[in-house]
């Protein structure tokens, strides 16, 4: 599985956008880069998926560097209960996720 | 649409019992997957399984742990003989397919504590 690298952590305010960065220098190009999230006491949720093109969700944006070794997951609009874990995973056919230390969002009211 | 079930949502056990825990998949979801976090860490893949089979336990402890998901009812991850180290939340999740392209869906998680 590729290397990931994201910020251990990030502040945001209330309302505004927030651009949440992951670098995958090693990924392969049959990966699926994936973003789940991870609320307090709660079991991990899925955001977002992408392979090569920019996808939008009603969750969030993901912008896909046009080399892949780099990605930013988008929330347009931060609210409190956007506070959370944020994991980063390239992903290929073997089925496991294979969770790093993800970047833990703090939203400020 | 129910989602991931896992019961029960806290376990104790003493050293030395065993632990059972449960996972009903997304209806319709015939693979499931097992993960442990420990206390302050990540997410740990434990073991992936389809109905009847297991397909990856490369995560596993290779003593005292086991899981299974029969044809009928929900899968199962049993641990034996619990020892202090194993307290932590283990999650389960399901896909209705396998391939990177597929979503996994997790349940709340169960909370083991060993005394």
């Amino acid at each position: 599985d590729a290397k990931t690298t994201q910020p251990n952590s990030m502040e945001s305010n209330e309302e505004e956008p927030v651009h949440l960065p992951c670098n995958h220098s090693t990924i392969s190009g049959t990966d699926y880069i994936h973003w789940y999230r991870q609320l307090p006491s709660q079991g991990p949720e899925y955001v977002i998926h992408g392979l090569t093109s920019n996808v939008n969700n009603r969750m969030a944006s993901l912008a896909i560097a046009e080399d892949r070794k780099s990605s930013t997951l988008i929330l347009h609009r931060a609210t409190l209960r956007d506070a959370a874990v944020y994991y980063c995973i390239p992903s290929q056919g073997g089925n496991m996720l294979t969770f790093g230390g993800g970047t833990r969002l703090m939203v400020k009211p | 649409n129910a989602g991931v079930m896992q019961n029960p949502r806290h376990l104790v056990r003493r050293r030395g019992q065993e632990a059972r825990l449960r996972c009903s998949p997304v209806k319709g979801h015939s693979h499931v997957y097992w993960y442990r976090q420990l206390p302050e860490e990540g997410l740990k893949f434990m073991v992936y399984l389809q109905k009847e089979n297991i397909i990856d336990e490369s995560g596993m402890p290779k003593e005292r742990f086991s899981a299974e998901f029969p044809k009928e009812g929900p899968s199962i991850l049993r641990i034996q003989q619990v020892v202090r180290g194993d307290s932590a939340a283990y999650f389960c999740a399901s896909s209705p397919g396998q391939g990177a392209y597929n979503e996994q869906f997790f349940g709340p998680g169960t909370r083991l504590t060993v005394l």
